[in-house]
């Protein structure tokens, strides 16, 4: 079975600085790798995903992840923060071989503060 | 622009009223999925369509049903609404071999 865990609930971070939000997972099958982003009141959308190739991933507001297949890791970077960047974040990791059904972590509450 | 659309926004219901929530998507998707999210339990797979009137259980399956009698539309359906079942749901669209869902903005549901 698959799972993922991201290990903070929450990260408070003051604005301009840098931030990780870390995931690790665990998958019998071939891996695809996502991040989606929730704003307050809405629904979530796709920050970036890791499919084959490169293992840095870049994706939409400066946001990038590294896939690490030894660690089973999918860490989300981002070299300064915004305001506008607080929202909760959910890795999310294929669970089966179709790809099109996923498992997503717990979420990390990202607080950037003035 | 693509768009999955969620008929309410957010809803109250008494325990034990039948309770339909509507999700339509644009982008003619194969895949629709019903999702539940609660704090810190992220979001838990209720149920799945990959095709018109096809459906498998997710994770969450019990106290639910679904319905997709067309493409386009993929209804949650809880028989007999218990306050258990207050949370967020989240529908979402995605085509047939890929993993990049489409969200709507969700559906608030409170059961009193």
């Amino acid at each position: 079975a698959q799972s993922v865990t991201q290990l903070d609930s929450q990260v408070p971070v003051f604005e301009e600085a840098p931030v990780e939000l870390r995931c690790n997972y665990s998958s019998s099958v071939s891996v695809y790798l996502f991040w989606y982003v929730q704003y307050p009141n809405q629904g979530l959308q796709l920050l970036l995903k890791y499919l084959s190739g490169s293992t840095l991933v870049k994706g939409i507001n400066g946001f990038e992840a590294e896939f690490n297949k030894s660690q089973t890791s999918f860490h989300l970077r981002k070299p300064s923060v915004h305001i506008s960047d607080t929202a909760e974040y959910f890795c999310a990791v294929t669970r089966n071989n179709a790809g099109n059904m996923l498992t997503f972590g717990g979420g990390t509450r990202l607080m950037v503060k003035p | 622009d693509v768009k999955v659309t969620q008929s309410s926004r957010y809803l109250v219901k008494r325990t034990g009223e039948k309770v339909f929530l509507e999700c339509v998507q644009d982008m003619d998707h194969e895949n629709m999925f019903w999702y539940r999210q609660d704090p810190g339990l992220g979001l838990r797979l209720i149920y799945f369509s990959y095709d018109v009137k096809m459906k498998e259980k997710g994770d969450i399956p019990e106290g639910y049903s679904v319905s997709r009698e067309k493409k386009e539309r993929f209804s949650l359906i809880l028989e007999s609404a218990s306050t258990n079942q207050t949370s967020m749901y989240l529908c979402a669209s995605s085509p047939r071999y890929t993993g990049e869902l489409f969200f709507g903005e969700g559906s608030r549901l409170t059961v009193l």
